[in-house]
């Protein structure tokens, strides 16, 4: 069974540009996470969705982040623009429900110039 | 507020010697811990959960780790290190409440470097 896929895996940019995260998770999994995780700090929620309905989003900074799940199934983070502050590794997570273990992506580790 | 707090921000162990990894945690509700690892450029694996039953968890790769409530601690622990057990570990705690379910709040992390 193919884990979560994220890609890029590695994104460079300058500060001002938008730049996206796209995530495809497990096959069947109905429940898809965005994660930010900060150098040497754990994984923070962003957005959770329950297919594409996004049921939790009260960590994403709306100013400049956005997220979509449109089919429920693929999701895309964006942000625009980015900000020094930005980089970070983004975490991609599915889960059968909210009930169940959650599988994390390998995640994508964003740098911003 | 739930949260957890891991004590050690870095543990050296020598290949084939116990492995302790120490977490508090602070809950208002009695809580669901789980242990994740992460290895270098993969993604996080659940090692382990308490969900109220056990508590004696016992985990993959050898690993173990045992609810105490009357010192709110959540450590882990491994008979004999291997080198493969390098890795980040984080310990983490569920919110409470139907609607919370599936909210992951995640410690700071341990670095686990094993020398043979």
């Amino acid at each position: 069974e193919a884990g979560v896929v994220q890609s890029p895996r590695y994104k460079i940019i300058e500060k001002k540009q938008p730049v996206a995260f796209w995530c495809n998770p497990i096959s069947g999994h109905n429940t898809l996470y965005w994660y930010l995780q900060n150098l040497g700090q754990g994984p923070e929620l962003l957005i959770r969705y329950e297919n594409e309905e996004a049921v939790d989003d009260s960590q994403l900074p709306k100013d400049r982040f956005s997220a979509e799940r449109l089919k429920g199934v693929d999701s895309t983070l964006k942000i625009q623009p980015a900000e020094l502050g930005d980089s970070a590794v983004y975490l991609c997570a599915s889960g059968k429900t909210r009930y169940n273990e959650q599988f994390f992506g390998p995640g994508t580790r964003l740098t911003v110039l | 507020a739930q949260s957890v707090t891991q004590l050690d921000s870095h543990v050296s162990v020598s290949e084939g010697t116990p492995v302790l990894l120490r977490c508090n945690y602070s809950s208002s509700y009695s809580p669901s811990l789980f242990w994740y690892v992460q290895h270098p450029n993969k993604g996080l694996q659940l090692l382990l959960k308490y969900t109220s039953a056990a508590t004696l968890v016992k985990g993959i790769n050898g690993f173990e780790a045992e609810f105490k409530k009357s010192e709110t601690s959540f450590h882990l622990t491994k008979p004999s290190a291997h080198m493969s057990d390098a890795a980040e570990y984080f310990c983490v705690v569920s919110l409470p409440g139907s609607s919370n379910t599936g909210k992951l709040i995640f410690g700071q992390g341990t670095t686990l470097q094993v020398k043979p």
